[in-house]
């Protein structure tokens, strides 16, 4: 079982949609919990950032973190097609690990 | 030039040949990263430095050689590489390292190579 599972997608909504992206994980030292937007040709960047179980928000973008289910997820409200990209999760343990273990991405299309 | 810059963007080179990669982050970081990411796989890393000192190797194939002058600077050295290295090299800064379970890695827009 792959540490971190993320559907690859391709996803296409239309502009306006709400969009629901997720992760699953195996690993239950995971602590620590990002995910980061990748446009073509760029670097990957830090979009959300949360720690343990709950929720963040942050503009149009909340971030969801159940611990006891493995499972995470990034919610885009009002999705633009200045949204269309591949977004990244990526755990890590705690302190004392340089490990970032990121899903493989899920290629986002939002259609004007 | 803020954040983390990566030379040169793109980089075709043979089998035979020995090029660096040049990564500098001007973020007043402690801790310098190399990822590889390939298509249809997750992000891998390969080597972390935190103070200049390496401190991580994952496992790397001898072909790549980092160097790490000053913490501002990190370097890939290639020699020897296969058709399967080709893919998105990218760098990444952090404050902390491992001091700190929140510490947040910032990437640079990464070097295409493509080994023939």
């Amino acid at each position: 079982q792959k540490e971190v599972e993320q559907d690859p997608g391709p996803l296409s909504v239309p502009e306006g949609a709400i969009v629901s992206l997720n992760c699953t994980y195996s690993n239950s030292a995971f602590q620590y919990f990002m995910w980061y937007r990748q446009y073509s040709r760029k670097g990957p960047e830090l979009l959300m950032y949360t720690y343990s179980s709950g929720n963040k928000e942050d503009g149009r973008f909340t971030a969801q973190v159940d611990k006891s289910s493995k499972y995470i997820s990034l919610f885009i409200r009002d999705s633009q097609p200045s949204d269309s990209a591949t977004y990244l999760c990526a755990m890590r343990s705690g302190a004392g690990s340089y490990q970032l273990t990121f899903g493989k991405g899920t290629k986002l299309s939002v259609i004007p | 030039e803020t954040g983390v810059t990566q030379t040169p963007r793109h980089l075709v080179m043979g089998m035979t040949n020995k090029k660096s990669l040049k990564c500098e982050q001007h973020l007043g970081h402690n801790a310098m990263y190399w990822y590889k990411q390939s298509a249809k796989k997750p992000l891998e890393l390969m080597f972390v430095y935190n103070f200049k000192e390496q401190t991580e190797n994952n496992s790397v194939p001898s072909r790549f050689s980092p160097e790490c002058p000053n913490s501002s600077h990190l370097f890939l050295h290639l020699h020897t590489l296969q058709p399967e290295d080709s893919a998105l090299y990218l760098c990444a800064s952090s404050l902390q390292g491992a001091m700190s379970g929140a510490d947040t890695q910032y990437f640079g827009p990464g070097t295409r190579l493509t080994v023939l």
